[in-house]
């Protein structure tokens, strides 16, 4: 119950093309979904994050999608660029806790 | 404003010996967060520590790993007589107060390769 999955594992899209990267969890008592980027050799950034009081949120290019019913949130990057290939983690965290559950990683590619 | 600071970057150790991992917050930090990736995985929470006290350990072996986070200096993960399952990417995280929301700032972490 204490798992996030993450699909796809590894995803290669065209440059200007949109990448959908899907998560779900089980735990209802999770309340914080951020999505992190991580480029080799570097340590995970935050990136964007949302609270299931709202279905999305956009930061820039990078959108989070939620569907507090289906127990699912998504990432999509719009105007894909080859700077963005990098392995993007999401994670889950519930009431102010420090811990957080991370999917498994996806590992995208935007060709140029 | 420095990031979180973790040294070595790369660290090779033999069986049996001992690992020592370093980690200095962000200033103005004082929560510590340590953090295992084992190939094609997320991360798994290992520690949390504040200034010499430990928070919350669950997440880390019971026997051959310690942390700690004095007073002065960073903070030690160390893993006695290792093994090649202890082969992995180390990563620390500092907040400047508890709870994900805050938001955590991530070294780049320490590749340990057991021989």
């Amino acid at each position: 119950q204490q798992q996030v999955k993450q699909s796809p594992q590894s995803l290669i899209v065209q440059k200007g093309g949109i990448p959908i990267i899907n998560c779900a969890y089980e735990n209802t008592a999770f309340d914080y979904f951020p999505w992190y980027q991580q480029f080799p050799g570097k340590g995970p950034a935050l990136l964007i994050a949302i609270r299931p009081d709202v279905s999305e949120k956009k930061e820039g290019r990078f959108t989070i999608s939620f569907n507090k019913s289906a127990k699912q949130f998504s990432l999509h990057i719009m105007d894909s660029q080859p700077g963005d290939s990098a392995t993007y983690f999401c994670a889950a965290s519930m009431d102010s806790n420090y811990q957080l559950i991370w999917g498994a990683g996806t590992k995208l590619i935007i060709k140029p | 404003n420095a990031g979180v600071m973790q040294n070595p970057r790369h660290l090779v150790r033999r069986r049996g010996q001992e690992a020592r991992l370093r980690c200095s917050p962000m200033k103005g930090h004082s929560h510590v967060y340590w953090y295992r990736q084992l190939p094609e995985e997320g991360l798994k929470f290992m520690v949390y520590l504040q200034k010499e006290n430990i928070i919350d350990e669950s997440g880390m072996p019971k026997e051959r790993f310690s942390a700690e986070f004095p007073k002065e200096g960073p903070s030690i993960l160390r893993i006695q007589q290792v093994v090649r399952g202890d082969s992995a990417a180390y990563f620390c995280a500092s907040s400047e107060k508890t709870g994900t929301y805050y938001g955590y700032t991530f070294g780049s972490g320490t590749r340990l390769t057991v021989v």
